[in-house]
């Protein structure tokens, strides 16, 4: 069964500091992507990927920074934390273009910027 | 812009109860866009239940039944006998290319708690 590993599992971070998360696939998948979940909305897309050493901004890309340094490895950056980015984070996978294909995803990491 | 619009939780179900969960669609950019649900089960990460990519046809998937209705643009999910088992937060998504990729957009998902 496809794997996606994501790190921390919660945090909790000051406004105003950095903050990385960090996600990790074992399915050999070109894609991968970086969601966020807040009560009242469904999940957004915020940076994806499809290739190492690439990557393409999503609906909400504002105060996120993406990094993708191999096809297993995907990390999002929050430089400067606010109160509004408090919300569960999702990382997912896919073989082929999402719209198509399953995605697989990680155990999220709840994010509570104070 | 693309919209997948769902019945939001909490949806309370008494065992061996049948469940309907609505969804309904709109797509920009293609006519007849994919479309999933997903599950999320407690402490678990979302996983796909079913997909259909073909207007008209039916997915089925662990007792859930969803038909791509290109009419009424409408996937409402569907189990005639829920279970304990079955709690957990469901989520219709819709699947379109978009530039180098592609996207899925979800809906805002509906918790589903069934009682004993």
């Amino acid at each position: 069964e496809a794997a996606v590993t994501q790190s921390p599992r919660s945090k909790v971070a000051v406004t105003g500091g950095k903050v990385t998360l960090s996600c990790h696939q074992t399915n050999n998948h070109d894609y991968m992507y970086w969601y966020r979940q807040d009560t009242g909305h469904g999940l957004r897309l915020i940076h994806y990927s499809y290739v190492a050493d690439s990557t393409e901004k999503g609906d909400i890309p504002d105060g996120y920074k993406a990094s993708r340094p191999s096809q297993e490895n995907f990390s999002l950056i929050l430089e400067l934390a606010s109160l509004s980015q408090t919300a569960v984070y999702f990382c997912a996978s896919s073989d082929r273009p999402v719209s198509n294909e399953r995605l697989f995803f990680g155990h999220g990491t709840k994010l509570s910027v104070l | 812009g693309d919209s997948v619009t769902q019945t939001e939780g909490p949806v309370t179900v008494s065992e061996s109860e049948s469940l309907i969960i609505n969804c309904t669609y709109s797509a920009t950019s293609i006519a007849y866009p994919n479309l999933f649900w997903y599950v999320r089960y407690p402490g678990e990460g979302l996983q796909l239940l079913l997909k259909v990519i073909t207007a008209g046809q039916k997915g089925s998937s662990r007792g859930f039944e969803a038909t791509y209705n290109k009419e009424t643009t409408s996937f409402h999910l569907q189990k005639a006998s829920v279970q304990e088992s079955d709690s957990a937060v469901y989520y219709c998504a819709l699947g379109e290319p978009q530039g180098t990729g592609s996207k899925l957009s979800f809906g805002k998902g509906a918790k589903l708690t069934v009682s004993p």
